[in-house]
């Protein structure tokens, strides 16, 4: 089974925090996400990353940044963290072109910014 | 640009009865379509996708969605629910028509299913 892993499940950090959130899967997949979730309007894409060392802006990017140095690892970075990044964080990857469609999901990471 | 509707917030429906989640889609070439669940405090499941072939597809616990090109939608149906169903339910679209980045997909706004004793 695609295993989909997230540092934390729960954070809670002070506003002008830098913020690392961290993902890993172990299937050996290419492609990789994160989203974030807030009621009433579902998953927004932030970053995805289609190779290592490659990014991609997703629709919400201003206010994060990611890394991918590694082809099993992505991280999110909340360079100066703000309230209204008040959010559920969830990570996925899905294989390369022409093989799995769906994406796996982690587990979330809901982050509260006081 | 790709898009998702889910017209319904809350979908109420006494166990045993069948049960409808409703999504339509948009996009410039052929979809790739997809249903997500999510229990409480916990990341989104794969439930089925339509990539080509029947419209009927079937998945998970009983699910199954029907693929209709002529209205655009993706209506996901199980014959009698369970409390057991009751989650928040995702759709999801992706454009094969694009050629970069076309691994995005596109997610609606979801629809809770409450399935009631």
């Amino acid at each position: 089974d695609v295993k989909v892993t997230q540092s934390s499940r729960y954070l809670v950090k002070r506003t002008g925090e830098k913020v690392f959130l961290e993902c890993v899967q172990d299937m050996d997949h290419e492609n990789m996400f994160w989203y974030r979730q807030d009621p009433g309007l579902g998953l927004r894409l932030i970053y995805f990353s289609y190779d290592v060392k490659m990014k991609e802006k997703g629709d919400i990017p201003e206010g994060y940044s990611v890394s991918r140095e590694k082809k099993e690892r992505f991280s999110l970075i909340l360079e100066s963290a703000s309230t209204n990044q008040t959010s559920m964080y969830l990570c996925a990857s899905s294989g390369a072109r022409g093989q799995d469609y769906e994406q796996y999901f982690g587990p979330g990471t809901r982050l509260t910014v006081t | 640009a790709q898009s998702v509707a889910q017209p319904e917030d809350q979908v109420n429906v006494a166990e045993g009865n069948p049960l409808t989640v409703k999504c339509t889609y948009s996009v410039s070439g052929n979809p790739y379509l997809f249903w997500y669940v999510q229990y409480p405090n916990r990341g989104l499941q794969f439930l089925l996708k339509y990539i080509t072939g029947d419209n009927l597809v079937k998945g998970s616990y009983g699910f199954e969605a029907e693929f209709n090109k002529s209205q655009t939608s993706f209506h996901l149906k199980k014959p009698s629910a369970l409390v057991s169903d009751s989650a928040l339910y995702f759709c999801a679209v992706r454009d094969t028509s694009i050629n970069f980045g076309n691994e995005k997909l596109t997610f609606g706004t979801g629809t809770r299913l409450t399935i009631i004793p």
